[in-house]
């Protein structure tokens, strides 16, 4: 089955710098993965995808991740955080290897906007 | 909006009520999930539904009973819950067909048992 590490739980940066969510997958076919956006309770929104298109993906808000099948890595990234950036992130994978349609999440990744 | 609705959004419940979300999707989907999202752990998918028929459970107790009618509307039936249950239940829905298409997801129900 495959899944997604999200490393770090937390992530802290100040207004204007560069963010950087971290995401590795483990998986025995080509994955499609996926960054989702949570804001304080609401549900998921999508941020970009990956579907074996073109390997740096732009996404809503400023966002967009680099699929790197040497790192099996999909790192989130924005240039410049604004206040509003503030939110849990999730990485998630589905599981062409079996065809289960269903996404499997990271553990997610909080990211906090210092002023 | 989403196009994936949640009713109601906020729950309390005692442990020997009886009660149930709802979630209606209106974007002509046709595979609906439920998930669990308690602090500090990893989204858990609880159910999936493909064309009305339920392709996965995964280990959830029998105290959580899903059903879902046609492919807009999913309920999440609830009795004799445990204190340990109470958490952020979403519901998605999503394209069937291929796995390259992403989950959307209601606002989620917020549930708590005492």
């Amino acid at each position: 089955a495959q899944s997604v590490t999200q490393l770090g739980s937390h992530v802290s940066v100040s207004e204007g710098a560069l963010v950087l969510l971290r995401c590795n997958y483990s998986s025995s076919v080509p994955p499609y993965l996926f960054w989702y956006v949570q804001y304080p309770n609401q549900g998921l929104q999508l941020l970009l995808k990956y579907t074996s298109a073109a390997t740096l993906v732009k996404g809503i808000n400023g966002f967009e991740a680099e699929f790197k099948k040497s790192e099996t890595s999909f790192h989130l990234t924005k240039p410049s955080a604004h206040m509003r950036d503030a939110a849990e992130y999730f990485c998630a994978v589905s599981d062409q290897g079996t065809g289960r349609r269903a996404l499997t999440f990271g553990s997610g990744t909080r990211l906090q906007v210092q002023p | 909006e989403t196009g994936v609705t949640q009713t109601p959004r906020h729950l309390v419940m005692g442990m020997t009520n009886k009660k149930s979300l709802k979630c209606e999707q209106h974007l002509g989907h046709n595979a609906m999930y439920w998930y669990k999202q308690s602090a500090k752990k990893p989204l858990e998918l609880m159910f999936v539904y493909n064309f009305k028929e339920q392709t996965e459970n995964n280990s959830v107790p029998s105290r959580f009973s899903p059903e879902c009618p046609n492919s807009s509307h999913l309920f999440l039936h609830l009795h004799t819950l445990q204190p340990e249950d109470s958490a952020l239940y979403l519901c998605a829905s999503s394209q069937g067909g291929t796995l390259n298409t992403e989950a959307f997801f209601g606002q989620g129900t917020r549930l708590t048992v005492v």
